[in-house]
């Protein structure tokens, strides 16, 4: 059960748009719509920022949106923040286990 | 506001077994359909899901873990419980506790960091 695969990095200025891919299987990503993402700090816990693909917890802005298609999952944030820099690590239910990708470090420029 | 808190050991020798609880406040561990899991993170590494346990005692693994781990649950305590045998360099990592449904973890643990080495 390989980690599912994200970009190890991806960056850009404050007030642009990025987009994080998670590439996954017709096992995990592909089979479910049960895909989150998770935004870390270092030292931190992750916190849920999307869950079922596209869906927010109260708290979370509307800046970042989910979404899939086929077997790879994305996150996208809008008008970047300086406290956007962080790690992303998405997740996918994998019928028997839980997957997380292998994490991408956004770095707001 | 429902808190998780692992507790245990820091420091576990090569070869010996790793055991970690939880203290699950703000909420009971029983019902509803979320399950109870555990997450680990060695240093300057990504997430690693271990396994998860509904209130019933029905759990899950990872299948390159399940031969050495062991999830409890005692609802007497709020609690539920890691055990992972064989222990190596390997398993150092934050574990995290968490809760769980349909693999979206809301609440997690503030993690505690475990470490093998003799």
């Amino acid at each position: 059960q390989s980690a599912l695969t994200q970009p190890r990095s991806v960056s850009g200025p404050p007030g642009q748009s990025v987009t994080i891919s998670c590439a996954g299987t017709s096992s995990d990503v592909g089979a479910y719509n049960y895909v989150s993402w998770y935004q870390q700090h270092p030292g931190k816990a992750p916190k849920l920022m999307i869950f079922d693909v596209s869906k927010r917890p109260s708290g979370v802005p509307d800046r970042f949106s989910g979404s899939k298609s086929g077997n790879t999952a994305s996150l996208s944030i809008s008008g970047l923040q300086a406290d956007d820099e962080s790690d992303y690590y998405c997740c996918s239910h994998a019928g028997t286990y839980v997957l997380f990708g292998e994490g991408t470090k956004l770095t707001v420029l | 506001q429902l808190q998780l808190q692992e507790s245990g050991p820091g420091l576990v020798k090569p070869s010996e077994t790793l055991s970690l609880s939880c203290t699950v406040s703000g909420g009971s561990i029983s019902g509803s359909s979320y399950y109870w899991a555990w997450i680990r993170q060695p240093p300057g590494k990504g997430l690693e899901w271990i396994g998860s346990i509904y209130y019933t005692g029905k759990a899950f693994y990872r299948p390159s873990l399940k031969s050495r781990v062991t999830i409890s649950v005692d609802t007497s305590k709020n609690q539920f419980s890691l055990n992972l045998n064989s222990v190596t360099a390997a398993d150092t990592a934050v574990y995290y506790c968490a809760r769980e449904i349909g693999g979206t973890t809301e609440y997690w643990g503030q993690g505690t960091l475990v470490t093998v080495s003799s």
